[in-house]
C-alpha cells in the first residue's frame, strides 16, 4: 500500500537543539501539509506545498520553525532552537491534484523538548 | 473564514447499538466537509467526504454521514457499533474556495463491550 512516510516516530531532545522531522508523500502527490497535534489546540496547521512550493505557512512561527520541499519526495520541518512548548505530535499528509478532497496522513513524529 | 465544531469530547455507546459523532460547521461559500479516524499511535484515515449531491454520505467501516445544511451540521453516524470503532474521529470542513481543509478538535469514541 502507499503510504506517506514520516521520520523519527519518536524524538527526545534539549530545549535549545534543532529538530528536523522529514517526511516522504506518496508517489505523484503533489501536495504536502505539516500539522501538530496537541492536547490543547488539537490539529494545527503548520504549512502547506503544492508541486514543492509554499502556499500557506501563517501557522508555523517563523522565528523558529522553517518548511521545505527539496524535491517532490521529500518534505522537512526545522525547528531552530527549539522549545518546550513545541513538544507534539507533528504530522505530515500528502494529496494529490488540488481540490485535496483526499488526505493520507503519516504516522507522525512524536516531539519531547526537555 | 471557515470553521468546524465537535460539541463532544467523548461519545460513549454500548458495542451493538447505534452511534452518533456531532459535528457543525461554518463556511462562507459552499461547504466540503469531511471525516477522519485516528486509532492510537497512528496518522489521521479519511473515512469520507461530502462534496455535492445526495445528503447521505457512506463510507469505509459501514460509516455514514449525513449533511444537514438548514442546521449547517454533518454527524457522523453507524448503525451498530464494534468495538474496534473506539477511536479519535475528527470532522473537516473547507469552503469551495480554499483548498485547506481546517480540522475539528476531535471527539474520542469508546465503545464498551
Amino acid at each position: 500500500d502507499a503510504r506517506v512516510t514520516q521520520t523519527p516516530r519518536h524524538k527526545v531532545t534539549e530545549m535549545g537543539q534543532e529538530v528536523t522531522m522529514r517526511c516522504q508523500p506518496i508517489l505523484g502527490h503533489n501536495t504536502v501539509f505539516w500539522y501538530r497535534q496537541t492536547m490543547m489546540q488539537g490539529l494545527e496547521l503548520l504549512a502547506y506545498f503544492r508541486n514543492r512550493a509554499p502556499l500557506d505557512d501563517s501557522g508555523m512561527p517563523k522565528d523558529r520553525f522553517s518548511a521545505e520541499m527539496p524535491d517532490a519526495t521529500l518534505a522537512t520541518l526545522k525547528i531552530q532552537p527549539s522549545e518546550p512548548r513545541d513538544s507534539a505530535v507533528y504530522f505530515c499528509a500528502s494529496a494529490s491534484g488540488i481540490t485535496n478532497e483526499k488526505l493520507f496522513f503519516g504516522s507522525g513524529t512524536q516531539l519531547s523538548v526537555l | 473564514a471557515q470553521s468546524v465544531a465537535q460539541p463532544e469530547d467523548q461519545v460513549n455507546v454500548a458495542e451493538g447499538n447505534p452511534l452518533t459523532v456531532k459535528c457543525t460547521y461554518s463556511v462562507s461559500g459552499n461547504p466540503y466537509l469531511f471525516w477522519y479516524v485516528q486509532y492510537p499511535n497512528r496518522g489521521l484515515q479519511f473515512l469520507l467526504k461530502y462534496i455535492t449531491g445526495d445528503n447521505l454520505v457512506k463510507g469505509s467501516y459501514g460509516f455514514e454521514a449525513e449533511f444537514n445544511k438548514s442546521q449547517t451540521s454533518f454527524h457522523l453516524k453507524k448503525p451498530s457499533a464494534l468495538v474496534s470503532d473506539s477511536a479519535l474521529y475528527f470532522c473537516a470542513v473547507r469552503d469551495g474556495g480554499s483548498y485547506i481543509p481546517t480540522f475539528g478538535r476531535g471527539t474520542s469514541l469508546i465503545v464498551h463491550p
